[in-house]
């Protein structure tokens, strides 16, 4: 059965540092979304790719944030510098259309900033 | 932004018993889907409801949809303790993003 693929399932890293995630969607599939999850909370939209476009990074903290989807397959979120609220779980999801149908999550990276 | 605010926060039954939890959103909506979380992993969808359906069944998941109300239920039938899990509903609009409510955590005792 297909899934979405995330790495590293978890990160530890110390603040002002780099961290980046990889998402690799269901093949086939042209939109993929990044959620950040706080511990207790539902998860909220960080960016939205149709293909390799961006269609919606409102929710994106864009001075340390930054996503990109090359060639509109795989994905990777990066955090430059981490900071102590950084602390969730990120959780890739892909669907073959947007809003209309179920989307399909990756197991997630819980990233903890020290 | 979350546009949907499950309740209850937290639901504790024993094996057998049903468990009701229900949803409200703000806006209207395409469709509206749950999904489950077991702890530390990712989301699974478990049903989807669109704006003209009222009721929909799967196994032992029954789920309504009132758009009048702007509200949706899903009941568990039978509960067992592998349900024990944190459960989301999520909103749907064409050509955008999901939005989840902060979830209901279920805890099923045997």
């Amino acid at each position: 059965e297909a899934e979405v693929a995330q790495s590293p399932r978890y990160k530890i890293t110390e603040k002002s540092q780099a961290v980046a995630f990889w998402c690799d969607p269901i093949s086939g599939h042209a939109t993929l979304y990044w959620y950040r999850q706080i511990l207790g909370q539902g998860p909220e939209l960080l960016v939205q790719f149709q293909d390799e476009s961006v269609v919606d990074d409102s929710q994106l903290p864009k001075d340390r944030f930054s996503a990109e989807r090359l060639k509109g397959v795989d994905s990777t979120l990066k955090i430059q510098p981490a900071e102590l609220g950084d602390s969730a779980m990120y959780l890739c999801a892909s669907s073959s259309d947007r809003g209309d149908t179920e989307a399909f999550f990756g197991q997630g990276t819980r990233l903890t900033v020290v | 932004s979350q546009q949907g605010e499950e309740d209850p926060q937290a639901l504790s039954i024993q094996e057998g018993e049903n468990a009701t939890m229900n949803c409200s959103y703000k806006t209207s909506i395409n469709n509206l889907q749950w999904y489950r979380q077991n702890s530390g992993r990712g989301l699974v969808h478990l049903i989807l409801i669109r704006s003209n359906e009222r009721e929909k069944h799967s196994g032992r998941l029954r789920v309504t949809l009132d758009t009048s109300k702007k509200s949706s239920s899903l009941l568990i039938t039978a509960s067992r303790a592998a349900d024990t899990a944190s459960y989301f509903c999520a909103t749907g609009q064409a050509g955008t993003a999901l939005i989840f409510g902060k979830g209901t955590t279920l805890s099923v005792s045997s």
